[in-house]
């Protein structure tokens, strides 16, 4: 069964650096099967598409935060990471990773971490 | 990007009812690739329905989805407690950005 653990600081100053990792078990990253999500859900609100990293390092991001965030992958650790600069308490969210199917479901997100909540405070 | 509605907000409704969840999109659904999420409180989405109409591995067959182009429906053909929760549909046809609807929460009458 596939699992994916979110971790990182639970509080972050504002125009700091939003950092996570999500730590994947059962499945191998670079089987080059599946993409890499991250998603966020604000405080009693829906849910956000941030955007994804493929095995191989090429990303997409969704449009509306393009210009502040990255992702990567390490492979040897069967991990991702994502980036969200200059954040402010707007992005204060619980920040999911999740699974996405290949081929052309690779939209479909089928397993997805608890949530990491991320508080952005001074 | 594409837009998704969902309705009604809030569905109060009793235990062995029938639920029907609306979820329109702003323009056409490539491949009706409509997926539902149910989300219970401190937990994480889970993946119920893709395709518009398939049901995840583990779904009970009380639950059932509908729909095409951009008007698309989950239906729980009798409530049982556990169902209780909210409920997303989202997107995921062609070119990302891919979107979620609000949310309709079930709750119990």
């Amino acid at each position: 069964q596939v699992q994916l653990q979110e971790s990182g600081p639970g509080l972050v100053q504002p125009s700091q650096t939003l950092s996570l990792t999500c730590t994947v078990s059962g499945d191998s990253i670079s089987s080059g099967t599946y993409y890499w999500n991250w998603i966020r859900q604000l405080p009693g609100k829906g849910l956000e598409w941030i955007g994804y990293i493929y095995y191989s390092g090429s990303t997409y991001y969704n449009p509306s935060f393009q210009s502040l965030v990255t992702m990567s992958v390490d492979t040897s650790k069967n991990q991702f990471s994502l980036k969200l600069r200059s954040v402010t308490a707007a992005d204060t969210a619980i920040y999911y990773c999740a699974r996405g199917q290949s081929g052309y479901s690779y939209g479909l997100f089928d397993f997805w971490g608890q949530g990491a909540l991320v508080t952005v405070s001074s | 990007e594409i837009v998704l509605t969902q309705s009604p907000g809030t569905l109060s409704l009793s235990p062995g009812e029938r639920a029907t969840l609306s979820c329109r999109a702003s323009q056409s659904v490539s491949n009706n690739y409509v997926a539902w999420f149910q989300q219970k409180p401190g937990q994480a989405p889970r993946l119920l329905m893709y395709g518009a109409s398939s049901r995840a591995t583990g779904t009970p067959d009380r639950f059932s989805g509908s729909g095409s182009g951009t008007d698309f429906t989950l239906t729980i053909s009798r409530l049982e407690p556990e169902d209780f929760a909210v409920y997303y549909c989202q997107q995921y046809g062609g070119s990302p950005p891919w979107t979620f609807g609000q949310g309709t929460k079930v709750e119990i009458k």
